[in-house]
């Protein structure tokens, strides 16, 4: 079946500009998560969701980053007043459940270059 | 909040040579340590995991082992390919849903 998309795969915006980042889940996962990779970096988990609720956004740099998730499908994460370093990889994963020891499957990402 | 670390960086073998890459993690509530493996461009996938009721589990050329005690666990892979040429993260979670703390990543290059 389908496996986890992502768009765009490649974003470049001018700073100060707002981006939307969209994710679509393997359908049937209920659990969905978002992360960043900065070059060189390791995954930085930013939030999650179940369903369409947000336990967790402990992950999100700042104010300036939302995301939601709609009808318990797909979620898009926004960013606003775009800064240098917001550039990175931005990945999606989705689980069946939220139990850790479910497998996550990652999207493509979506590169973000902000000028 | 979890911490994980990973070592070496960069790891650089010859082809059929083993290779090992090392993960310490600070929670010691977490009991689950996946291992992905991150192509050039792609995204990364799941090889292997181990919950920490388990000390070892292995799939074919790869194994990873845990020592609860010590907060530490292993990647191995035996008979290297150049295909298993990647970047390796290793992960911790599980204290309370799926969410993992993931090191910084091992570049593994493999020689023919």
């Amino acid at each position: 079946g389908a496996g986890v998309s992502q768009s765009p795969s490649n974003k470049v915006t001018e700073k100060g500009k707002d981006v939307e980042l969209r994710c679509d889940p393997i359908s049937g996962h209920t659990a969905l998560y978002w992360y960043r990779q900065s070059l060189g970096q390791g995954l930085e988990f930013l939030i999650y969701f179940q369903g369409n609720s947000a336990p967790d956004k402990s992950g999100l740099p700042s104010d300036r980053f939302s995301a939601e998730r709609t009808g318990g499908s797909v979620s898009t994460l926004t960013i606003q007043r775009t800064q240098q370093e917001d550039s990175a990889v931005y990945l999606c994963a989705s689980s069946l459940d939220s139990r850790a020891d479910y497998e996550q499957y990652f999207g493509p990402g979506t590169r973000l270059t902000v000028t | 909040g979890e911490n994980v670390e990973q070592h070496p960086s960069t790891l650089s073998v010859q082809e059929g040579d083993s290779a090992v890459i090392k993960c310490t993690y600070s929670d010691s509530a977490s009991n689950y340590f996946p291992w992905y493996k991150q192509e050039l461009g792609k995204r990364p996938q799941l090889i292997i995991d181990i919950r920490s009721n388990v000390g070892e589990k292995k799939d074919q050329r790869i194994a990873v082992t845990l020592n609860k005690t010590a907060k530490h666990f292993s990647l191995h892979i035996t008979e290297t390919q150049p295909e298993d040429s990647a970047v390796y993260f290793c992960a911790g979670g599980g204290t309370s849903y799926g969410k993992l703390t993931f090191g910084q990543g091992t570049i593994l290059t493999v020689h023919p």
